[in-house]
């Protein structure tokens, strides 16, 4: 009940497409839902995150969309460029847990020009 | 403001051996933790601590033991290790009173035990 299941393992994208990344949950407690970025040789680093009061969230090109009946949440990137090129980690927590952050098993993906 | 430093950033070990990951925050977080990452299994937590003089276990825990005597710093010990414990473990820090907060992280150091 603790995992967060992420999809897909890997993703090709060519510039200026969508990339979309799902995550699904079971916990009905987690209440704050990261996404992470890692860049290879570097720590993951906050990309935009979301609690359950609201179902969207943009930050410039990053959307999170968030189902809470669903027990969804996706990562879409719009206009997607090779520099976005990375690992992203969706991630989900409770308040009251310590914060403890429990990852998905991340998403590889690699934009081309 | 350097944030999270990790150090070493690789190292090899042989079975059997030990070693102390070095993880100190500069932020004045009070929560501290050890990740694992391995390919395709993204990342496991191993330790927490929710302030100096508190510890505990997360999901992956053994072969490990951590202590926290200042709030700054945070190590993480292999006693004796293991090929199984081959992998890249992270450093990370949070201070979840703030209304956006997230975890930062250090750059990681590569574990390679033969």
């Amino acid at each position: 009940q603790q995992q967060v299941k992420q999809s897909p393992q890997s993703l090709i994208v060519q510039k200026g497409g969508i990339s979309i990344i799902n995550c699904a949950y079971e916990n009905t407690a987690f209440d704050y839902f990261p996404w992470y970025q890692q860049f290879p040789g570097k720590g993951p680093a906050l990309l935009i995150a979301i609690r359950p009061d609201v179902s969207e969230k943009k930050e410039g090109r990053f959307t999170i969309s968030f189902n809470k009946s669903a027990k969804q949440f996706s990562l879409h990137i719009m206009d997607s460029q090779p520099g976005d090129s990375a690992t992203y980690f969706c991630a989900a927590s409770t308040s009251y847990n310590t914060d403890k952050l429990i990852f998905g098993t991340g998403t590889r993906l690699q934009v081309f020009p | 403001n350097a944030g999270v430093t990790q150090t070493p950033k690789f190292r090899i070990l042989k079975i059997g051996q030990s070693m102390t990951l070095q993880c100190a925050q500069d932020m004045n977080h009070n929560y501290m933790y050890w990740y694992r990452q391995d390919p395709g299994m993204g990342l496991k937590l191993i330790y927490y601590s929710v302030g100096a003089g508190i510890t505990d276990k997360g999901e992956v825990p053994n072969g490990y033991n951590v202590s926290r005597s200042t709030t700054e710093y945070f190590p993480l010990r292999l006693e004796l290790a293991a090929p199984s414990q081959t992998s890249v473990y992270f450093c990370a820090s949070s201070y979840p009173q703030t209304a956006n907060y997230g975890y930062t992280f250090g750059s990681g150091t590569r574990l390679t035990v033969v």
